[in-house]
């Protein structure tokens, strides 16, 4: 019961680098989501994906880009790693109004 | 503008004590009212949600909440807290029918302390 998985729970950046997160799930979802959460700002969604091959924009999109090449995996990259974007992502899906999150990337930008 | 607001940051309560998380909400109509807890090193799990019917909900872990209409508010309660509760709590909503989680609005967060 993997349900949602993150790699890697940890990553730590310099200026200018470049990443991605990985995001997979195993429960056959349409829908998944990228978001970032920021001490007294909640979560706030950056992209997501309403299914296989698609994707578009959230809330906060800017210096991000997404991939969903195939349905369980959902990529979310950073081109040009900024101390802004030092921060907690979560990846979830999303099945009617059920949403499974998870653990959690804990990326810091130095 | 639709808005969520979880008045307290941070709460401290003994273990035993009871306990009552806000959550208001500024929306056009009535949304479908979720909260949501995030224990250390974990990704949000599902309390309860309330789409309509009885305003009182009950949800996992022996927690519940109530839906006040003429407040706009969703108010989470357990009446004895046990260390295991420490976490972040998050009230979310979303328009009715919409349930997708690209239209939900998370509040900010309450972070939740439990003294032994």
């Amino acid at each position: 019961n993997a349900g949602v998985t993150q790699t890697p729970k940890f990553r730590v950046l310099k200026t200018g680098q470049s990443m991605t997160l990985l995001c997979a799930q195993d429960m056959n979802h349409e829908y998944m989501y990228w978001y970032r959460q920021d001490p007294g700002m909640g979560l706030r969604l950056i992209h997501y994906s309403v299914g296989e091959g698609t994707t578009a924009k959230g809330e906060v999109p800017d210096g991000y880009n997404v991939s969903r090449l195939k349905k369980q995996n959902f990529l979310l990259g950073l081109e040009s790693a900024a101390p802004s974007q030092t921060s907690v992502y979560f990846c979830a899906s999303s099945y009617g109004d059920l949403a499974f999150f998870g653990q959690g990337t804990r990326l810091t930008v130095v | 503008a639709q808005s969520v607001t979880q008045p307290d940051i941070h709460i401290t309560v003994s273990e035993g004590a009871s306990l009552e998380l806000r959550c208001n909400y500024s929306y056009g109509a009535t949304p479908y009212l979720f909260w949501y807890v995030q224990s250390p090193g974990q990704g949000l799990q599902l309390l309860l949600k309330y789409f309509s019917g009885d305003t009182l909900v009950q949800g996992i872990k022996g927690f519940e909440a109530e839906f006040k209409r003429s407040q706009s508010s969703f108010n989470l309660r357990k009446p004895s807290v046990h260390w295991s509760d420490a976490a972040e709590y998050f009230c979310a909503v979303v328009a009715p029918m919409k349930t997708s989680y690209d239209k939900v609005i998370f509040g900010p967060g309450t972070s939740l302390s439990v003294i032994p």
